[in-house]
């Protein structure tokens, strides 16, 4: 199986400041990754992506860095709110299936 | 657009009896399902995968008779718990691909699986 790794189970921010949240990954062939958003109980939502050929990604206050040469994706959420509190995992596809990162618990103190 | 559903979203049952899930993708043809479990905070873990007409595809240490899986059509596949343990209980969520999202799946809810 695939190794996907996170460097912090849990971050806490302030209201309105960034969010950084990192993942580090080991298959140098994985050529799509994505970020997912989940909410205690429910499904993971997706969040964004990005594929191997792409550095960076941005959508709504949301951004995706992807160094393929360390094998390293961040996310970076601008000016978290508090609905933004969850979890966070990364995840990569190898050849047909997606392989999930450990997760990190986003705490967005008001 | 792209809406999977699963049902039941929790399930009690006794040790032993055997616990059917389904996952149902709403408005999108799902030729491949995924089936992952995961324990509390914990992340999630794939169980198998499953093309529709074909034999679920199991992951490493993942007991196939255990956790039967049917994807009898494009819009359905179930996974079946039998002789279900304490040990089983999780949150299982299942996922679907299809139509023109080659590389995006959508999620469902999951289900809370309690075997006492």
């Amino acid at each position: 199986g695939e190794s996907v790794g996170l460097h912090l189970p849990t971050l806490s921010v302030q209201e309105g400041d960034n969010s950084i949240i990192n993942c580090a990954y080991s298959n140098s062939a994985s050529d799509y990754f994505i970020w997912y958003k989940q909410e205690s109980g429910k499904g993971p939502q997706f969040i964004i992506d990005i594929r191997s050929n792409m550095d960076k990604r941005q959508g709504q206050r949301v951004t995706v860095l992807l160094n393929k040469t360390v094998k390293h994706l961040s996310l970076q959420i601008a000016a978290t709110q508090p609905g933004d509190s969850a979890v966070y995992f990364c995840a990569l596809r190898d050849f047909n299936k997606f392989y999930f990162g450990s997760g990190t618990k986003l705490n967005v103190k008001p | 657009g792209a809406v999977v559903s699963q049902h039941p979203s929790r399930v009690i049952c006794k040790s032993g009896t055997s616990v059917k899930i389904e996952c149902r993708s709403l408005d999108f043809q799902a030729t491949t399902m995924f089936w992952y479990r995961q324990f509390p905070k914990q992340s999630l873990m794939l169980m198998a995968t499953s093309n529709e007409g074909s034999k679920a595809t199991y992951e490493q240490g993942v007991e196939k008779d255990k956790f039967l899986i049917n994807h009898a059509s494009l819009t359905l596949s179930t996974l079946t718990v039998t002789s279900a343990h304490p040990e089983d209980s999780s949150f299982y969520i299942c996922s679907a691909r299809g139509g023109t999202a080659m590389y995006e799946q959508f999620f469902g809810p999951g289900t809370r699986l309690t075997v006492l």
